[in-house]
């Protein structure tokens, strides 16, 4: 079974304030990293997918880097919104297998 | 489009009871799956199909069952409800490789 862990399990953050949070997942025969934001209540909404060393990617004030080297994965907000609330999920897929395995994921609290 | 359905949102069994959970999508897309949502435990894969007419299990298909029906439908059977199978069960879809598309969800409580 592949190991995903998410980093931390949960954040408070004050409006206005950037964050980010951390993905790592195994290096070896990687094919996809991907970000999904959850809110309560709702289901699972993509955010991005990269699938090489070094990419970016930008929606927003959201942002996300990849390190397919060393095995992980930042997302970042700027200047954080209480709509920014909600819990923040990434999966991995290697070569081979199109399923995906999910972190537990990082729960973020905007404090207005 | 509606994207990915899911009948019922909300469902109660006794322990032993069976139901079927109904999944469909409008997306033309192959791969379909099925997980289940525990807290800390985060979305676990319970069965996928990579195609019409294949499924193959994931990471806890034990007492589960599953029916590819046609590309748009997907739905997942519980023959003997237990309640370790209360959970909040989403299905998804997507293109081969890409993105996954989220159902809402159901919400099963087994008594």
């Amino acid at each position: 079974i592949l190991n995903v862990e998410q980093s931390p399990q949960s954040l408070h953050v004050q409006e206005g304030d950037s964050t980010n949070f951390t993905c790592s997942f195994p290096s070896s025969n990687f094919y996809a990293l991907h970000w999904y934001r959850w809110e309560t209540a709702k289901s699972p909404e993509a955010l991005f997918v990269m699938t090489l060393n070094g990419d970016e990617k930008k929606k927003g004030r959201i942002s996300a880097t990849l390190n397919t080297k060393e095995g992980y994965s930042y997302l970042y907000i700027k200047g954080s919104q209480p709509e920014d609330s909600a819990t923040y999920l990434c999966a991995f897929s290697n070569f081979g297998n199109e399923k995906l395995t999910f972190g537990t994921g990082t729960r973020l609290t905007i404090i207005p | 489009n509606a994207g990915v359905t899911q009948t019922p949102k909300f469902q109660v069994l006794k322990t032993g009871q069976s139901m079927t959970l109904q999944c469909a999508q409008d997306m033309n897309h192959n791969s379909m799956y099925w997980y289940r949502q525990d807290p800390g435990m985060g979305l676990r894969l319970i069965y996928y199909s990579a195609s019409e007419g294949t499924t193959d299990k994931g990471e806890v298909p034990n007492g589960y069952n599953v029916s590819r029906l046609n590309k748009r439908e997907f739905s997942l059977r519980l023959e003997s409800a237990a309640p370790s199978q209360t959970s909040v069960y989403f299905c998804a879809s997507s293109r081969q490789w890409e993105t996954q598309y989220f159902g809402p969800g159901t919400r099963l409580l087994v008594l």
